[in-house]
């Protein structure tokens, strides 16, 4: 069965530096996000993506983020100026369409910042 | 603003029970609803969708039902099995809107 897949699974980086969690969605799905769970929370919307450019957007993805889809498979999430509050698990999610069908996720990269 | 509650927090149950798992939330204007299975360190896996319009959906020993006008889902899972044991989360899609809005799961956890 496709799946979705994020790399790399775990990304240890120091505070201010630049991060860029990659994710190559399935293939036939035309929808994108990017999701962020900081542990013991709830999973949280971070950004929708179609058509090459942002759909939508929560207030956590302020300018320090910023989402692109660089060629016709990858779809990246990049971070400039990491902070400590951004460790969390970041997820990518897919899905053919934009309600009708379920959001399919990849396993996640844990990222940790020191 | 939607908030979704899921209780019990953890739940464990002896192997081969039916079991039923609660989400509510709290703006019945949804489009849809979503159950979703996550083990430890993984992603998250999709187990049902419910559209606004209909009361519930089956796939194999799961059920979930949809109540949309008291806000609540249920989750049910027949013959529980070892392998069941992961948290359940539930998240409802607003309308109009792309991203979906998670309650904080239930894990659960099935006796052998």
């Amino acid at each position: 069965e496709p799946e979705v897949t994020q790399t790399p699974s775990h990304q240890v980086t120091q505070m201010g530096q630049e991060v860029i969690l990659r994710c190559v969605p399935i293939s036939n799905h035309l929808y994108f996000y990017w999701y962020r769970q900081i542990l013991g929370q709830k999973v949280e919307f971070l950004v929708s993506f179609y058509n090459n450019e942002i759909s939508e957007k929560s207030e956590i993805f302020d300018d320090q983020f910023s989402v692109e889809r660089p060629d016709g498979s990858n779809f990246t999430l990049k971070i400039r100026s990491t902070k400590l509050e951004d460790s969390a698990m970041y997820f990518c999610a897919s899905s053919w369409d934009r309600k009708n069908q379920p959001q399919h996720f990849g396993d996640g990269t844990r990222l940790s910042i020191l | 603003k939607q908030e979704v509650t899921q209780i019990p927090a953890a739940l464990s149950v002896p192997e081969g029970e039916n079991l039923v798992l609660n989400c509510s939330f709290t703006d019945s204007a949804i489009y849809n609803l979503q159950w979703f299975r996550q083990d430890p360190g993984k992603g998250l896996t999709s187990l049902l969708l419910i559209q606004s319009s209909q009361r519930e959906q089956t796939s194999g020993r799961l059920n979930a039902s949809l109540d949309k006008s008291s806000g609540r889902s249920t989750l049910y899972i027949a013959a529980s099995q070892p392998g069941d044991s992961a948290t359940y989360l539930c998240a409802v899609g607003p309308p109009g809107d792309d991203k979906i809005i998670f309650g904080k799961g239930t894990r659960l956890h099935i006796l052998p």
